[in-house]
């Protein structure tokens, strides 16, 4: 089986904080991974995609991924109210091939308050 | 440009009423679609995908069917609903066919089986 493991939360931090949101994976063919934002009651947003070793930078958004401890991480800076959502972490495992499909995680609610 | 729709966007069906979701896509060809469901509070499970017209794979099984009548056409059907066919149904696609085949989520169906 498959998966991708996040902490339910909720992950509370202070307006101008950095919030730090972490995901892992079992399948350790796993070639890409997303995270998306979705606000109460809509549909997810794709924020950020990484597929090589390191960190990749967009913003105040930062996504990490360590594929040999296989890990991938979203860092928020300057966190703001409206980050305040949940964050599904993605992966696609090397089995889905050219059907491209991802596994979610279950999400982690983060709460900015003021 | 590139648009994903969905229709409807909320739907309120009886047990054992029929059901007929849809997501049409506009600005590529070919493209890759997902059927999502994600029940209350938790993540998104897998239903349906279709690489082209009138292929169609099934990850788990259930009481839901699903149709690839036109290339930009995606519909998701039942013929009795179950109660626990509740949720927020999402029609997924990939515009760009690349290095991270990136997927990206329809606006959603919130449907309420009573």
């Amino acid at each position: 089986q498959k998966e991708v493991e996040q902490n339910s939360g909720p992950l509370s931090v202070p307006e101008g904080a950095i919030a730090s949101l972490n995901c892992t994976y079992s399948d350790r063919g796993s070639q890409s991974f997303f995270w998306y934002r979705q606000y109460s009651g809509k549909s997810p947003e794709l924020i950020m995609s990484i597929y090589s070793n390191g960190d990749k930078e967009d913003g105040r958004f930062t996504a990490q991924l360590n594929k040999a401890s296989q890990y991938v991480s979203l860092l928020i800076r300057d966190s703001q109210p409206s980050d305040s959502a949940t964050y599904l972490c993605a992966g696609r495992p090397l089995f889905s091939g050219g059907y491209n499909k991802l596994i979610f995680g279950a999400g982690t609610r983060l709460a900015v308050h003021p | 440009s590139q648009t994903i729709h969905q229709w409807p966007a909320t739907l309120v069906q009886p047990v054992g009423s029929p059901l007929s979701l849809e997501c049409t896509v506009e600005g590529t060809s070919n493209p890759n679609l997902y059927w999502y469901r994600q029940a209350a509070g938790r993540g998104l499970q897998l239903l349906f995908y279709s690489v082209g017209i009138g292929q169609i794979s099934s990850e788990v099984p259930q009481n839901l069917s699903a149709s690839r009548p036109q290339d930009r056409q995606f519909i998701l059907s039942s013929k009795k609903l179950l109660l626990s066919d509740s949720g927020f149904y999402l029609c997924a696609w990939i515009p760009v066919q690349g290095s991270y085949n990136e997927q990206f989520f329809g606006p959603g169906t919130r449907l309420t089986v009573l």
